[in-house]
């Protein structure tokens, strides 16, 4: 099975910051890698889908980047409500691995 | 609107066979552009992808629990029906059933989750 590696596992930093996650998988994965964010409690929410399309209604501040084996989540302009874990997640075609989460925090 | 919501057992003991529930409204089972993967949590770990049904029915699993997983639905009451052989206790987890996009494998929509936990 592919695997999914994200780094950091967890992150600091200011509001206004500009913060990039990165996700790595064991093999190329053309780009089916989707993003989700999970606040404490609550169930993940669809973020970013096929490496860089913004699904509706999340802010402009998030995007991604990426192809084959390496993936960027970017969120400028850092807002407290962004303060959760993100979670990369491999698609097209199953096991529907997820990488094991960055935790953001402010 | 599309929802989905969870049901089961709150509380089940080692061995025994967890049968959890997912009830989907908004949109059908049938539609080929959709399908439902189940997606288990457990407390301050990673989300761990368990299995997923498509509308003509084919079944994937996770290869570690491929063994003790079975998957189905009923198109007509909406709901997709996850089983899980032998529990042990580190299978306590929020379980989420979610809405998968069949262009992108993306999870669109997700279910509030429900707790299982294993003990005795």
């Amino acid at each position: 099975d592919i695997q999914m590696t994200q780094s950091p596992s967890s992150l600091s930093a200011s509001v206004g910051d500009r913060v990039t996650i990165t996700c790595r998988a064991s093999q190329s994965i053309s780009r089916y890698l989707n993003w989700y964010q999970q606040k404490p409690g609550k169930a993940p929410k669809l973020l970013i889908y096929a490496a860089s399309s913004l699904e509706s209604g999340v802010p402009s501040r998030f995007s991604g980047s990426g192809s084959a084996t390496d993936f960027t989540l970017t969120i400028n302009n850092l807002q407290p409500e962004d303060v959760a874990t993100y979670y990369c997640q491999r698609g097209y075609i199953t096991p529907l691995t997820f990488g094991g989460g960055t935790k953001v925090e402010i | 609107q599309v929802t989905l919501k969870e049901s089961g057992p709150v509380l089940v003991k080692p061995t025994e066979t967890l049968t959890l529930t997912c009830t989907v409204s908004g949109f059908s089972l049938s539609n080929e552009r959709m399908s439902v993967s189940w997606i288990r949590q457990p407390p301050g770990k990673a989300l761990e992808w368990l299995a997923h049904i498509f509308s003509n029915d084919e079944k994937s699993y996770s290869t570690s629990l491929q063994s003790r997983l079975s998957i189905s639905k009923d198109t007509s009451k909406s709901q997709v029906v996850l089983t899980m052989t032998n529990m042990n206790p580190v299978d306590t987890a929020t379980y989420y059933c979610a809405r998968v996009r069949i262009v992108s494998y993306a999870m669109d929509v997700w279910g509030p989750g429900t707790t299982v936990t294993v003990s005795s």
